[in-house]
């Protein structure tokens, strides 16, 4: 499974774009690129998954670069309640490569202040 | 309400018992799986499951054992045998699917204190 790296820790202002970027260079060609975001003392919840280039949801949009070594979150114009820790994962839990698990490192603490 | 549950919600035991916590999940998914999680840490894998009576070791499986006799339920048991047992655990789920979506469905943890 791929390691992934990611800064341990990013502070932000209320009403701010933030830009989480997490390197994943061992990256495999079945893996896919997924962001779970998690308060203190709740389990994780997905934010967004993509695999190339980029994707956008109603919360988040990933950016990937064609080389797929690395990964950029986006959160639009942040708000108190985004202060979470978020996880970048590589890998992929079914389909051909079938390895079943994913991987959750150490993550990001996003602090949004006033 | 669809969902997962875990309990209970906070669990305090003696050192040399075993206990065992419980998952049910009404999201009719295939895979079940079990993290455990340390103060300021990130999630590590202790048991996956991706069909009703089979399961796989995790990263961190020793000291701990599980049964997946029915498709909506996974218990997790902490053994005795397990050395540092006081830590949050999480219980997830997730549909099998092919592009795979890597979004697993969690439920909200049960903190065990063994005292």
């Amino acid at each position: 499974l791929a390691k992934t790296t990611q800064p341990i820790s990013m502070d932000s202002y209320e009403g701010q774009e933030v830009n989480i970027t997490c390197s994943h260079n061992n990256i495999a060609t079945n893996d896919y690129i997924t962001w779970y975001q998690q308060f203190p003392s709740q389990g994780p919840r997905f934010i967004i998954q993509g695999y190339k280039t980029k994707v956008t949801n109603e919360v988040a949009s990933l950016f990937i670069p064609a080389d797929r070594k690395s990964s950029t979150l986006s959160l639009p114009r942040v708000s108190l309640s985004d202060t979470a820790v978020y996880y970048c994962l590589v890998g992929a839990l079914h389909g051909s490569s079938n390895t079943g698990k994913l991987i959750f490192g150490q993550g990001t603490t996003l602090q949004v202040k006033p | 309400d669809g969902g997962i549950t875990q309990s209970p919600k906070y669990l305090f035991r003696k050192e040399g018992q075993n206990v065992t916590l419980s998952c049910e999940q009404n999201l009719n998914h295939d895979a079940m799986y079990w993290y455990r999680q340390d103060p300021g840490q990130g999630l590590r894998l202790i048991y996956y499951s991706q069909i009703v009576n089979d399961f796989q070791k995790g990263d961190i499986a020793e000291g701990y054992s599980v049964s997946r006799e029915k498709k909506e339920s996974f218990p997790l048991t902490v053994t005795s045998a397990q050395k540092n047992p006081t830590a949050f655990y999480l219980c997830a789920s997730s549909i099998q699917s092919s592009p795979p979506i890597n979004e697993q469905f969690f439920g909200p943890g049960t903190r065990l204190t063994v005292l």
